[in-house]
């Protein structure tokens, strides 16, 4: 299964609404993760199962979508979330990643 | 809390073998999976494999050829061997536990440079 997500990279400033598309190349339901990496960091999860926040993550964060075509939303951006966003879906093995999202700040 | 670190060479020789080790320290019951991911500039992230603790093992097809994951229980540690490795694979891979789905906690990661 592919992952494409879009836009590769973006810039916003401190405060702006953010969004990230994730679209699977087949119906996943809604069997995706969303992960944070910065830069130098490993990966952190943020959402699984689509929209369900992990466990001491920002409300800030938040995640939609089934079948094909996922997003994943920062309400206001902020400076410590400046990083590379990843889906990934678990629809069966093997388990694949999009290409990621860089954001940055204007 | 788990903590978890790789460890193993940074280089390796073309058509040789790597051999990393992740050393868990917490947590490291027997509900989790352990798995290896890489890193690379050209391919993103990419899911080598797990193992259960039971020693189940799952790999991706795309690798499936040249990996072993293997676990040590008594040492809290696993390990992945990659044989025959030519510059694709070089990478910083990853260890991490999570469900068979996810990935919850990481290593920092090792660089490892595929290179005469």
């Amino acid at each position: 299964i592919q992952m494409t997500q879009s836009p590769p990279s973006l810039s916003a400033s401190v405060g702006d609404r953010v969004t990230i598309t994730c679209q699977a190349s087949q119906d996943i339901k809604n069997y995706l993760n969303w992960y944070q990496q910065k830069p130098g960091e490993a990966p952190k999860l943020l959402i699984y199962e689509a929209s369900n926040l992990e466990t001491g993550v920002s409300s800030r964060f938040s995640g939609s979508g089934s079948g094909t075509d996922f997003t994943f939303t920062i309400t206001s951006l902020q400076p410590e979330d400046i990083a590379t966003y990843y889906c990934q879906h678990y629809d069966s093995l093997p388990l694949t990643f999009g290409g990621g999202t860089k954001v940055e700040i204007e | 809390q788990v903590q978890l670190q790789e460890s193993g060479p940074g280089l390796v020789k073309p058509s040789e073998t790597l051999s990393l080790t992740c050393t868990v320290s917490g947590d490291s019951s027997s509900l989790y999976y352990w798995s290896w991911i890489r890193q690379s500039p050209g391919k993103g992230l990419e899911w080598i494999g797990y193992i259960h603790y039971s020693g189940n093992t799952d790999y991706n097809p795309s690798l499936k050829s040249r990996v072993t994951i293997s676990r040590d229980t008594s040492k809290k540690q696993f390990s992945l061997r990659l044989t025959s490795v030519t510059a694709a694979d070089t990478a910083v891979y990853y260890c991490a536990k999570g469900n068979w789905n996810d990935f919850q906690s990481w290593g920092q990661g090792t660089l490892v440079t595929v290179s005469s």
